[in-house]
């Protein structure tokens, strides 16, 4: 079955430092890749997402690039703020089934401190 | 536009009681999913509904939970009996499917703490 890796946090980094979360995941088939965030007492927001290989999806100064060679979404970010500070989920939706349901990582909490 | 509204926000119940959550999804949205995450965790689809139909009940505990969309709108997630591994953030999400309209919106999630 599907499945999705991320590094585990939590990743503290001082403020203007540059982020890296890594993603890799197994999937059949061609999925679809998302990066959510969650921030402190709110629900989960779609950050960015890519939907084939090569394409680089990117908000807010976030991006991450489909890897179909390595199976990888790796986010990052040149220089981060504290308000950046949230719970990031790397995920995937299986296109080949049509249901489009999420497959999530276990998250990664980042602190940026001022 | 109204996002994804979920009540309660909060519950807490003894094991072997039961509870329900409710979820009312984007107007329009044809697809409503119901996660359940664990502290600690990634969400994980427990059930799929397209209008009012079930697409995807397979990792739904079906001996204990259930679930409906009557007239294709507002959903009910239940659990009856529930047991303290049920301990968990439910969060509801819609899509409106269709082309260039895939993204789904979630929920703020009810928080189920079962003693």
């Amino acid at each position: 079955g599907n499945s999705v890796t991320q590094m585990e946090g939590p990743v503290t980094l001082s403020e203007e430092a540059f982020l890296t979360i890594n993603c890799t995941y197994t999937a059949t088939g061609y999925p679809s890749l998302f990066w959510y965030v969650q921030y402190p007492g709110e629900g989960l927001q779609l950050l960015l997402k890519a939907t084939k290989a090569d394409d680089k999806g990117s908000n807010k100064g976030f991006e991450a690039t489909y890897r179909k060679e390595t199976t990888s979404f790796h986010l990052e970010k040149g220089s981060v703020q504290v308000s950046d500070s949230a719970v990031y989920f790397c995920a995937l939706s299986d296109g080949n089934t049509g249901r489009r349901a999420l497959t999530f990582g276990s998250g990664t909490r980042l602190q940026v401190q001022p | 536009e109204a996002g994804v509204a979920q009540s309660p926000r909060y519950k807490i119940i003894e094991k072997r009681q039961s509870v329900a959550f409710w979820c009312n999804p984007i107007s329009g949205h044809a697809t409503l999913y119901w996660y359940q995450q664990i502290l600690g965790q990634g969400p994980k689809l427990l059930i799929q509904f397209q209008n009012n139909g079930v697409v995807d009940d397979s990792q739904l505990p079906k001996d204990r939970f259930s679930a409906e969309r009557l007239k294709g709108v507002d959903s009910t997630l239940k659990i009856q009996p529930a047991k303290l591994e049920d301990s968990a953030v439910y969060l509801c999400a819609s899509r409106a499917g269709g082309a260039g309209r895939d993204e789904q919106f979630f929920g703020p999630g009810t928080r189920l703490t079962v003693l």
